[in-house]
C-alpha cells in the first residue's frame, strides 16, 4: 500500500545531542517536504527536495540539515539538539499536481 | 508575500447544525487551494484541491467552493467524527510546488 511513514512517532532527548528524523514514501513520489508545527500555530516549510541530490531551505529558518539520496527517503537531521527544537515535524510528498500527502509526524522534546 | 487567512478559529456545533469555514487568501496567481483535515497528534489529511473561481468540490458532508480572494469548507449536518482541525494553503504560479497553510479552523461537533 502507498503511504509515507515517519520514525520515530515520539522522541524525548536530552540538550547537545544528535538526531535523525526519519521519513520514507512508497507514494512514487519524487518530492518530499519537511514542516515545523507548533500547537495551535501553522505548518512552516522548513525543507523541501525536488528529487535526488536535490534539497532547498523553507521558509522557516531552522538549524536542521537533510539529505535526499534515494527518491523515497528524506531524513532530517539536528546536530546539536536544544529546547527551542521541541515541536511537531511533520513530512510530505507530492506529484507534480501539487497535492501533499503527509506522514502521522514525530514529536520531539528537548529537555 | 502569500497569505492565508482562515476564520473562525475555533467553531463548536451541535450534530446536524450545518456551518461554513472560510479561507481567504492573497498569492501572487494561484495555482492551487488545498483543503485538509487534521486530527489531534497526527499528519494533515489531504481533502480537495481547487483551481479556478466558480470550482466545487464534494465529499460526503463536505463542500469546498472558491471565488477569487476567498474559500469556504460547507459542512452539512456534521456528525461528531467530522470534529478536527481544518486547514487551508494555497500554491502560487511561482513554479514551484511549495505551499503556504493558514492557521486552521478549529471544528468541534456536539451529539
Amino acid at each position: 500500500e502507498a503511504d509515507i511513514y515517519q520514525t520515530p512517532r515520539y522522541l524525548v532527548i536530552g540538550t547537545g545531542k544528535k538526531i535523525t528524523l526519519e521519513c520514507s514514501q512508497t507514494m512514487g513520489h519524487d518530492k518530499m517536504y519537511w514542516y515545523q508545527q507548533d500547537p495551535g500555530m501553522e505548518l512552516h516549510l522548513i525543507h523541501y527536495s525536488y528529487g535526488v541530490n536535490s534539497t532547498e531551505k523553507g521558509d522557516l529558518s531552522s538549524e536542521s540539515t537533510v539529505s535526499r539520496i534515494r527518491t523515497e527517503h528524506f531524513p532530517l537531521t539536528l546536530e546539536s539538539a536544544r529546547p527551542s527544537h521541541t515541536s511537531q515535524y511533520l513530512c510530505a510528498s507530492s506529484e507534480s499536481s501539487g497535492e501533499q500527502y503527509f506522514g502521522p509526524g514525530t514529536r520531539l522534546t528537548v529537555t | 508575500e502569500d497569505q492565508v487567512t482562515q476564520s473562525p478559529e475555533a467553531l463548536r456545533l451541535q450534530e446536524g447544525e450545518s456551518s461554513s469555514l472560510n479561507c481567504s487568501y492573497t498569492v501572487s496567481g494561484l495555482r492551487g487551494l488545498f483543503w485538509y483535515r487534521q486530527d489531534p497528534g497526527k499528519g494533515p489529511e489531504f481533502l480537495f484541491t481547487l483551481y479556478s473561481a466558480g470550482e466545487e468540490k464534494e465529499k460526503e458532508r463536505l463542500k469546498a467552493t472558491l471565488t477569487k480572494k476567498e474559500s469556504f469548507l460547507h459542512i452539512t449536518a456534521p456528525k461528531p467524527e467530522d470534529s478536527a482541525t481544518y486547514l487551508c494553503a494555497v500554491r502560487p504560479n511561482s513554479g514551484y510546488s511549495t505551499l503556504t497553510f493558514g492557521k486552521g479552523t478549529m471544528l468541534l461537533v456536539s451529539p
